[in-house]
């Protein structure tokens, strides 16, 4: 089974400085990964997804993130945070089941805190 | 294009009472979940539709819930009698394929659920 672990619950950060979530995961085939911010009393919304085309993927809102086997991780990656870009970030990994579909696992969340 | 749909966004009943969730997913989507996220931990799958049938059913924690999907589109989740250790948030999330674990899911804005 696949498995992603969030190393950071919480993560502060001012307002114009580099944001770094860090995800590393566990998988036994080439994964599928995906990242997903949900903001207070919104739905989780997709950031960016790895399909195992390009290593560096870029997402919404100046988000990118890099797919590195050897380390498996896929941190994610601002270079300049926005106060609007508080909220909580969930790294997923897709998980094939035994009736041969699909099903998401999440880590736990980071809630990343920006100050201005 | 309309995303999907929880209702109600919010629910508190008492220990012992009956609760039914809906989900609408997205036009055409015939992948339906439900997922779940207890205080403090991390967002679980429950379960997983393929237009009316139930394609996964392995993170139903007990038989006191109950998904339907009566003709493939919209879904309910009823949990009956419901217990303390129910309350949480509620998602249900719709994707127009399942057979590669590299579709993206929509996930809506979830039902909150507290059981006093």
């Amino acid at each position: 089974a696949q498995s992603v672990t969030q190393l950071d619950s919480h993560v502060s950060v001012s307002e114009g400085t580099p944001v770094l979530l860090r995800c590393n995961y566990s998988s036994s085939y080439s994964p599928s990964l995906f990242w997903y911010v949900q903001h207070p009393n919104k739905g989780l919304q997709l950031l960016l997804k790895y399909t195992s085309a390009a290593t560096l993927v870029k997402g919404i809102n100046g988000f990118e993130a890099e797919f590195k086997k050897s380390e498996t991780s896929f941190h994610l990656t601002k270079p300049s945070a926005h106060m609007s870009d508080a909220a909580e970030y969930f790294c997923v990994v897709s998980d094939l089941t035994t009736s041969g579909t699909y099903k998401y696992i999440f880590g736990t969340g980071t809630r990343l805190k920006v100050l201005a | 294009e309309a995303g999907v749909t929880q209702f109600p966004s919010h629910s508190v009943i008492e220990k012992g009472q009956t609760v039914t969730l809906r989900c609408d997913p997205i036009s055409g989507h015939d992948n339906l979940y439900w997922y779940r996220r207890v205080m403090g931990k991390e967002i679980k799958f429950l379960l997983h539709f393929v237009k009316e049938s139930k394609q996964d059913e392995s993170g139903m924690p007990n038989n006191r819930f109950l998904a339907e999907r009566t003709g493939g589109t919209y879904s309910t989740l009823k949990v009956q009698p419901a217990e303390l250790e129910d309350s949480g948030v509620y998602f249900c999330a719709s994707s127009l394929y399942s057979s590669g674990g590299y579709y993206e899911q929509y996930f809506g804005p979830g039902t909150r659920l507290t059981v006093t």
